[in-house]
């Protein structure tokens, strides 16, 4: 079965510095990995995937996120945050296995950009 | 740019109730999706739906649940005797290949 850990209900910075919300997964196979935002009373709303290729993916709004597949790992960063940033951030995997598979979900991260 | 569409925004209705959520996945898409979100919690998922049959359910989708693709747009998620705990945001998401477009969520209050 499939699980997704974010480990910090919390994480709190500074406008300008770099941000990091960490994500880790367990699933059978290959992962599809997602990034994605909520803003208050809002959908969810994607930022960035990683299918195959460049551990590297770069997403919306500058964020981008770096596949480590011996980690496990899935950690959202930002080199700069804005306030604006300020939300809660999902992270979901879904196994390479059928195109239908559904989206597991982490429990979320609340970020809070201060100025 | 094609989005997801959901209504009511809104739903209040009292226990015991039927409810119906609508959505309107994206057009040329072929995979649907009901997830939702108790207040504070993470996002869960419920069903999955495609070739007008349902692919997948979690142990949340029960009895009291059912989807419906009425007239080929049209993405309904039916609940038949709602519950206090029914209440939460309740997301349809549609999905090409790889990446599901969630929509705007409609919020179910059950009194």
């Amino acid at each position: 079965a499939q699980s997704v850990a974010q480990p910090e209900d919390q994480v709190n910075v500074a406008e300008g510095n770099p941000l990091t919300v960490k994500c880790t997964y367990s699933v059978s196979g290959n992962p599809y990995l997602f990034w994605y935002v909520q803003y208050p009373n809002r959908g969810l709303q994607f930022l960035l995937k990683y299918i195959t290729g460049d551990n590297l993916v770069k997403g919306s709004y500058g964020f981008e996120a770096e596949f480590n597949k011996s980690q496990t790992s899935f950690h959202l960063k930002k080199p700069s945050a804005l306030v604006s940033d300020s939300a809660l951030y999902f992270c979901a995997v879904s196994a390479l296995t059928s195109g239908n598979t559904p989206l597991v979900f982490g429990k979320g991260t609340r970020l809070s950009v201060i100025a | 740019e094609p989005e997801v569409t959901q209504t009511p925004s809104h739903q209040v209705t009292q226990m015991g109730q039927e409810v119906i959520l609508r959505c309107v996945p994206i057009s040329n898409h072929l995979y649907f999706y009901w997830y939702r979100q108790i207040l504070g919690q993470k996002v869960e998922f419920l069903v999955s739906f495609y070739n007008n049959e349902i692919s997948e359910k979690s142990e949340i989708f029960d009895d009291q649940f059912s989807v419906e693709r009425p007239d080929g747009s049209n993405f309904t998620l039916k609940i038949r005797s709602t519950k206090l705990e029914d209440s939460a945001m309740y997301f349809c998401a549609s999905k090409d290949y790889n990446e599901q477009f969630f929509g705007p969520g409609t919020r179910l209050t059950v009194l």
